[in-house]
């Protein structure tokens, strides 16, 4: 069964600081990975993913993540945090076959101090 | 192209009151879901669909049917509500490699 594990439901940084959102996933064959961002009270929108090529992945507003098999992890970061960037994360793991549903860790809420 | 919708937007139900959440798409594919999402908990799946037909259950599927008859349409069905199922619904769509989302529906069971 495919897992994900969503390290701290709340991160606050500072605004033009360092974002960092970790994620580990569990996954007995090779996975394709996810991150959504959710605004509040809005739906989910699709900042990223992993799909077998590079393991570098660049998304939209700035945010990237890295695919890292032996640690088992798929943390997204930002450079330069935004107040706009203010939200809720979720990270996603799936089979690469497409046949499972995504499988979502509880979310990480981030906060941007100015 | 409206991609997945849901409707309603918001609902307020009585306990053992029954509804149907509705999700269409038009993007023509087979995959089909249905989250739950409360605070703290992410999303957890209730039922999924591999195509017209066929369904299989998720994480929390207890209170909740579906059916498919169509590609484009997956109803979920609460037959009698309870307040535990005061939530944010939302339906997705899956490409092979991309999830595709509705709106959501409030849900809020008195």
């Amino acid at each position: 069964a495919q897992s994900v594990t969503q390290l701290g439901s709340h991160v606050s940084v500072s605004e033009g600081a360092l974002v960092l959102l970790r994620c580990n996933y569990s996954s007995s064959v090779p996975p394709y990975l996810f991150w959504y961002v959710q605004y509040p009270n809005q739906g989910l929108q699709l900042l990223l993913k992993y799909t077998s090529a590079a393991t570098l992945v660049k998304g939209i507003n700035g945010f990237e993540a890295e695919f890292k098999k032996s640690e088992t992890s798929f943390h997204l970061t930002k450079p330069s945090a935004h107040m706009s960037d203010a939200a809720e994360y979720f990270c996603a793991v799936s089979d690469v076959a497409g046949n499972t549903p995504l499988v979502f860790g509880k979310g990480t809420r981030l906060s941007v101090i100015a | 192209n409206a991609g997945v919708t849901q409707t309603p937007k918001f609902q307020v139900l009585k306990t053992g009151q029954s509804m149907t959440l509705q999700c269409a798409q038009d993007m023509n594919h087979e995959y089909m879901s249905w989250y739950r999402q409360d605070p703290g908990m992410g999303l957890r799946l209730i039922h999924y669909s591999v195509g017209a037909g066929i369904t299989d259950q998720g994480e929390v599927p207890n209170g909740y049917n579906v059916s498919r008859s169509t590609t484009e349409d997956f109803p979920l069905r609460l037959l009698s509500a309870a307040p535990s199922q005061t939530s944010v619904y939302f339906c997705a769509v899956r490409s092979y490699n991309e999830q595709f989302f509705g709106p959501g529906t409030r849900l809020t069971v008195l």
